[in-house]
């Protein structure tokens, strides 16, 4: 099946600074979603972004299909924005989304 | 408009029983997802449902069963259970299924003892 692969696994930030989070994926797909899960288990969808580039606030996604990768930046990080990032991907052809591991983000004040 | 309802948010079963989880989706969405996240596994896909038919089945055994109603709600069962099955179970809705966004509720956290 596809593969995805999300880097880095952990981050740690001081409240205010920038990150990039990056998603590589094996196969050519249908979609691509970002997800945010806080520290209470609920999953947020951020982005889905099949390709292109996306803001919403201070988080912004982009996805370059052909090159098989998206990435996820969040600007000025916040305490809440600590939890878990997920990039989830769908292959062609009406399949399941397959999640990544995930990047652990922790924003210390 | 209302989010993806799960319940019960949290049960606790004993090696063996059996238990049933619910999901409402959002209003208008016909697409239901399950997924079970555990710290080992990640989050893996259980089962998908269209207008009440399954269109996609994850590499769960046949313990894992689900079905979908006429008014889009669902529910997963899970039969003679094991430990390994303590897990968070979530329920997604979408417009579509596939090419759309995923909607995810909070989610049932199971324990087997």
């Amino acid at each position: 099946g596809i593969q995805v692969e999300q880097s880095p696994p952990d981050l740690i930030l001081q409240e205010g600074a920038n990150s990039t989070l990056r998603c590589n994926f094996s196969d050519s797909v249908n979609n691509l979603q970002w997800f945010h899960q806080n520290p209470w288990g609920q999953l947020i969808n951020l982005f889905y972004i099949p390709s292109g580039t996306k803001q919403n606030g201070r988080l912004s996604a982009t996805t370059v299909a052909t090159e098989r990768y998206s990435l996820l930046y969040i600007s000025s990080s916040q305490t809440t924005d600590s939890g878990v990032y997920f990039c989830a991907v769908e292959r062609i052809g009406n399949t399941p989304l397959v999640f990544g591991k995930g990047t652990r983000l922790s924003v210390i004040a | 408009k209302a989010g993806v309802t799960q319940t019960p948010r949290y049960l606790i079963k004993t090696r063996g029983q059996q238990v049933t989880l619910s999901c409402s989706p959002i209003s208008g969405h016909r697409s239901v997802s399950w997924y079970q996240q555990t710290p080992g596994q990640g989050l893996q896909f259980l089962f998908e449902y269209f207008s009440e038919t399954q269109r996609n089945k994850g590499n769960f055994p046949g313990r894992f069963s689900g079905r979908q109603f006429s008014n889009s709600r669902s529910e997963m069962n899970v039969s003679t259970l094991e430990l390994g099955d303590s897990a968070l179970y979530l329920c997604a809705s979408s417009s579509q299924g596939s090419n759309s966004p995923l909607h995810f509720g909070n989610g049932t956290r199971l324990t087997v003892t």
